[in-house]
């Protein structure tokens, strides 16, 4: 039921592009992206409706493929501010009244200077 | 304008102690969750709460482990008798509403030690 994310892990140099991918095998209503330095709290970044729909601001975009139940997010020109564990989070379609998300496997993102 | 609050940061207990730890959610969210935060693993569900209501506790280890969210004061997470698997960092993350769509801001979690 856990999303896989994938890659695992990615090391960029500074203004390098990037793409984390979220897959799950169950009908999602939503996916929420989140970025987590060591030791922090997790930190929003966007939420992603069934519909299929792109979202993005600044550097940093998501698009949702309710086709195939898959979200992707895009990290554009990579700053090293962009470096932590990056989760995704999903609700179930049908998930009733209960908000909690599943949280993928993570990818953990490097971007070197 | 206040985030979400959790205390302690790091709380350490003995093995067979009680643990309690604390979440405030954000001004205006009457809608709380409790993660646990495995280290180098991702953050699990373990309950969903509104004030004095559980709504999902599909998550929590069904002995020892309990939650509440009264009508005045924070969310409570305890764990009884606690054992070296426990530790873990443990988040609580709030939102206005319980819809799907709603983000959940996190607070900076309380860390829990067992010796």
């Amino acid at each position: 039921q856990q999303p896989v994310q994938s890659p695992q892990a990615v090391i960029l140099r500074e203004g390098e592009d990037a793409v984390i991918n979220c897959s799950s095998s169950k009908a999602l209503y939503s996916v929420h992206w989140y970025r987590q330095k060591h030791g922090e709290a997790p930190i929003f970044l966007m939420i992603l409706l069934k519909g299929g729909e792109q979202k993005g601001h600044d550097k940093i975009s998501a698009s949702f493929n309710e086709k195939k139940q898959q979200s992707s997010l895009y990290l554009t020109a990579s700053q090293l501010s962009y470096s932590g564990t990056y989760f995704c989070g999903t609700s179930l379609l049908g998930g009733g009244a209960t908000n909690k998300l599943i949280f993928g496997t993570g990818t953990l993102l490097a971007v070197q200077p | 304008n206040a985030g979400v609050m959790q205390n302690p940061r790091h709380l350490v207990r003995r093995r067979g102690q009680e643990a309690r730890l604390r979440c405030s959610p954000m001004k205006g969210h009457s809608h709380v969750y409790w993660y646990r935060q495995l280290p180098e693993e991702g953050l699990k569900f373990m309950v969903y709460l509104q004030k004095e209501n559980i709504i999902d506790e599909s998550g929590m280890p069904k002995e020892r482990f309990s939650a509440e969210f009264p009508k005045e004061g924070p969310s409570i997470l305890r764990i009884q008798q606690v054992v070296r698997g426990d530790s873990a960092a443990y988040f609580c993350a709030s939102s206005p509403r319980g819809q799907g769509a709603q983000p959940q801001h996190f607070g900076d979690g309380t860390r829990l030690s067992i010796l």
